[in-house]
């Protein structure tokens, strides 16, 4: 079943922070975090395996809740670069693929 | 290249014609993934290689899809009597590993995909 992401937009005022939030109702083994720009490829930001472990990569984080099968991503001090569309893909048991949730469409404004 | 190629970068067909589209991953990724993208909506997958064959093809949505990774590198999709509901942007993905398991080294690698529209 697809993840469930909120919200499905938001808009920031460059140095605002953002969270982004990603729920399942399976088990999850891991949840990953990619962000896109219109017109290209997903990008990978991070992953989190269960363990309720949180990554970080400069201003951007995310932390993994496995008890209630939810993840957020953090964005700290935005900056317009960080515009586009943000999917959490989730990964179950011995399932080599990932499920994308609908997205979460950024944008931020200068 | 260094990253994943596919091609064509964009495709119009009639209804009822057949498609190939191309994904060449990049060089020594065993995995390699197929995902479809209707506008608004995330990736959903299609199909999963390790090496040349396909460990889970769970996700296609019927028979007239099909997909090929004859030597472990270049795979091809291909659509069969293509329907107007077949239209979206066709992402491949390459992985060193599975994206599961202890080893998960995480990261898909996409390719910046195959726009499909059916008429």
């Amino acid at each position: 079943q697809q993840p469930v992401q909120s919200p499905q937009a938001v808009i920031l005022r460059e140095g605002e922070d953002a969270v982004i939030n990603c729920s399942s109702s399976k088990a999850l083994y891991s949840v990953h975090w990619y962000r896109q720009k219109h017109g290209e490829a997903p990008v990978f930001l991070m992953i989190l395996l269960k363990g309720g472990e949180q990554k970080g990569h400069e201003k951007i984080s995310a932390s993994f809740n496995e008890k209630k099968q939810q993840s957020s991503l953090y964005l700290t001090a935005s900056q317009l670069s960080y515009s586009g569309t943000y999917f959490c893909g989730t990964a179950s048991g011995s399932a080599r693929q990932l499920t994308f949730g609908s997205g979460t469409q950024l944008t931020v404004l200068p | 290249g260094a990253g994943v190629s596919q091609t064509p970068s964009n495709k119009v067909t009639e209804k009822g014609k057949y498609v190939e589209l191309r994904c060449d991953p990049i060089s020594g990724h065993t995995a390699l993934y197929w995902y479809r993208q209707s506008l608004g909506q995330g990736p959903e997958f299609l199909i999963y290689f390790q090496g040349t064959g396909a460990a889970d093809d769970s996700g296609l949505p019927n028979d007239r899809f099909f997909a090929v990774r004859p030597e472990g590198s270049v795979s091809t999709l291909k659509i069969q009597r293509t329907e107007r509901g077949d239209s979206a942007v066709y992402l491949c993905a390459s992985s060193p590993l599975g994206t599961s398991g202890r080893r998960n080294t995480g990261e898909l690698f996409f390719g910046e995909g195959s726009r499909l529209t059916v008429l």
